[in-house]
């Protein structure tokens, strides 16, 4: 079925560190994916996406590159700061059923000073 | 702009009581609107869509009688978790879309729901 899988957290960085999280997943057809942050006490905000294969999201100094051949949407920045910490997740939508976002469970990111 | 209510934020009931979720809309009209249940570190799982002055949408196992959803305004859905029992206890977010490009859901910040 369709699915997205995150690395489990907490993933904990100092301050200007470099982050990863990774996200790969499992869709017929051509996926969108995404990446979505969630502040304490606060919804989920969409934090960047891309629609087709070799696209790359971009926001607030985080990227992600859609990657067809590893399946793979991994988010990256090249210096946190201790306001990036929060919770992401990376989820999908299928191209023929633009509703239902498919989510991963999760990544809880805490930065440190 | 695009900011999306839940209230109450935290709810305790007892066992066998009716707990009813509200999810607002502020400062748009919501076309279509979303209902998940996320356990811990799991991921947040779609429950029902519902459309403006229609029936809401099912996913498949979730019990329509058991979970109520009622979508009387475009700024305005409500889950009503029916003869609540403790294996109900979760967090429950909405989200909503308006017209904007993509679908794009706009996101509440969720309600804990504890059933003793």
């Amino acid at each position: 079925g369709n699915s997205v899988t995150q690395m489990e957290g907490p993933v904990t960085l100092s301050e200007e560190a470099f982050l990863t999280i990774n996200c790969t997943y499992t869709a017929t057809g051509y996926p969108s994916l995404f990446w979505y942050v969630q502040y304490p006490g606060e919804g989920l905000q969409l934090l960047l996406k891309a629609t087709k294969a070799d696209d790359k999201g971009s926001n607030k100094g985080f990227e992600a590159t859609y990657r067809k051949e590893t399946t793979s949407f991994h988010l990256e920045k090249g210096s946190v700061q201790v306001s990036d910490s929060a919770v992401y997740f990376c989820a999908l939508i299928l191209s023929y059923n633009t509703d239902k976002l498919i989510f991963g469970t999760g990544t809880r990111l805490q930065v440190f000073p | 702009g695009a900011v999306v209510s839940q209230h109450p934020s935290w709810v305790i009931c007892k066992s066998g009581t009716s707990v009813k979720i509200e999810c607002r809309s502020l400062d748009f009209q919501a076309t279509t609107m979303f209902w998940y249940r996320q356990f811990p570190k799991q991921s947040l799982m779609l429950m029902a869509t519902s459309n403006e002055g229609s029936k809401a949408t099912y996913e498949q196992g979730v019990e329509k009688d058991k979970f109520l959803i009622n979508h009387a305004s475009l700024t305005l859905s409500t889950l009503t978790v029916t003869s609540a029992h403790p294996e109900d206890s979760s967090f429950y977010i909405c989200s909503a879309t308006g017209t904007s490009e993509f679908n794009e859901q706009f996101f509440g910040p969720g309600t804990r729901l504890t059933v003793l």
